[in-house]
């Protein structure tokens, strides 16, 4: 299995909703990542985990929480977002972290708040 | 903060011919590496190159890398328009994640 599953591929929520984004791998990666991509945008680093231990938080916002349950599992639970946290949520995993190897990229969650 | 600085922004040729993109950074890089965008999807990694290399070739891709000026580029030869879509190049430091560039916007006209 050489992909990264993310679910749900779209998402609708209110601003006083809570949903989660959901993120699945089974190539042994041992480092996991979130990232966040506007329209006409590179990606911008969220969060990273490393051996299931979060080791970066790029001073995103507390409405985002991320989780890693397992080696092989990424969630990112949302609460209270604002419209302007509307966009691309990436998920990816290497080998290992700090960028010395390839990322798998998810096919992403298409996230919309109203 | 991005590092690597695409160029062009956007690239529009015609299929069967050939596209060039450029990479620009700025701090000393264990490797360097591009991946493909489509509309909406997930990035794909293309290639990686390391910093002790100059040239790299998958298919019909040719990456090179010139650590003293700091840049890279990307030839991707023969078009076809289903190479229609976002580049980016990343650096890697080798104690940091990866770090994209602004990307390139290539379309390729059937």
């Amino acid at each position: 299995d050489t992909e990264v599953t993310q679910t749900p591929k779209h998402l609708v929520m209110g601003m006083t909703n809570k949903k989660s984004l959901k993120c699945e791998q089974h190539m042994g990666h041992r480092a996991m990542y979130w990232y966040k991509q506007k329209a006409k945008k590179p990606p911008e680093l969220m969060f990273v985990y490393s051996y299931e231990k979060l080791s970066i938080n790029e001073s995103v916002p507390s409405r985002f929480s991320p989780e890693c349950p397992n080696s092989s599992l990424l969630n990112l639970h949302l609460h209270a977002l604002q419209p302007e946290d509307s966009a691309l949520y990436l998920c990816a995993s290497s080998h290992q972290g700090q960028g010395n190897y390839g990322y798998t990229f998810g096919s992403g969650t298409r996230l919309t708040v109203v | 903060s991005q590092q690597g600085e695409e160029d062009p922004q956007a690239l529009s040729i015609q299929e069967g011919e050939n596209a060039t993109m450029n990479c620009s950074y700025k701090t000393s890089i264990n490797n360097l590496q591009w991946y493909r965008q489509n509309s909406g999807r997930g990035l794909v990694h293309l290639i990686l190159i390391r910093s002790n290399e100059r040239e790299k070739h998958s298919g019909r891709l040719r990456v090179t890398l010139d650590t003293s000026k700091k840049s890279s580029s990307l030839l991707i030869t023969a078009s076809r328009a289903a190479d229609t879509a976002s580049y980016f190049c990343a650096t890697g430091t080798g104690n940091t994640p990866l770090v994209f560039g602004k990307g390139t916007r290539l379309s390729v006209i059937a």
